[in-house]
């Protein structure tokens, strides 16, 4: 089964710092996600990423989030200056594309602590 | 717009009994849904999927799946649990608008007793 692979899987950083979270997609797929999941919580809905630019964003997807994918390849989520509330789990994705073109591939995830 | 939701945070079930995990949703169009298996410290992982066709689906592990529309339900199944099935199942739904944003239940933790 095709892999989505996160880097890295442990980020922990002060607040008021920039991350960069990275993910590696399924390179023949359409859409591109990010995900996450605050200790406990469901997992919740942050971007879509088609045709290089956003196709959706949920209301948690505010100015403090950006989204690029630079190079074809690489998928990153960067959060310009991080708060404690934005400790949790973020899960990229990808799908629409293949032969499981309703189906979202699911990387291991980065958990981000902040401190 | 979609939801899910899934009754029951928390089931606990008897090794070798039945398992039953709860799931509803709500979709304008016609819904793909999903079963999700997270176990500790890891990632998401597709159990099961529902996108059209026969109506019970199954999935790894023995788990299985009936959409019900006139419900709008999709139930995930264990005939008889294990031990290794504890963890946190997480249904959810997407529909094809150009892409798959997949919105997600809160989760159920499975426990299973010894």
């Amino acid at each position: 089964e095709p892999e989505v692979t996160q880097t890295p899987s442990h980020q922990v950083t002060q607040m008021g710092q920039e991350v960069i979270l990275r993910c590696v997609p399924i390179s023949n797929h359409l859409y591109f996600y990010w995900y996450r999941q605050i200790l406990g919580q469901k997992v919740e809905f942050l971007v879509s990423f088609y045709n290089n630019e956003i196709s959706e964003k949920s209301e948690i997807f505010d100015d403090q989030f950006s989204v690029e994918r630079p190079d074809g390849s690489n998928f990153t989520l960067k959060i310009r200056s991080t708060k404690l509330e934005d400790s949790a789990m973020y899960f990229c994705a990808a799908g629409g594309g293949g032969s499981t073109n309703e189906k979202l591939f699911f990387g291991s995830g980065t958990q981000l602590s902040v401190l | 717009a979609q939801s899910v939701t899934q009754l029951g945070s928390h089931v606990s079930v008897s090794e070798g009994a039945l398992v039953l995990l709860r799931c509803n949703y709500s979709s304008s169009v016609p819904p793909y849904l999903f079963w999700y298996v997270q176990y500790p410290n890891q990632g998401l992982q597709l159990l099961l999927k529902y996108t059209t066709g026969a109506t019970l689906v199954k999935g790894i592990n023995g788990f299985e799946a009936e959409f019900k529309k006139s419900e709008t339900s999709f139930h995930l199944t264990k005939p008889s649990a294990h031990m290794s099935d504890a963890a946190e199942y997480f249904c959810a739904v997407s529909q094809n608008t150009g892409g798959f944003k997949t919105i997600f239940g809160a989760g159920t933790r499975l426990f299973v007793k010894a």
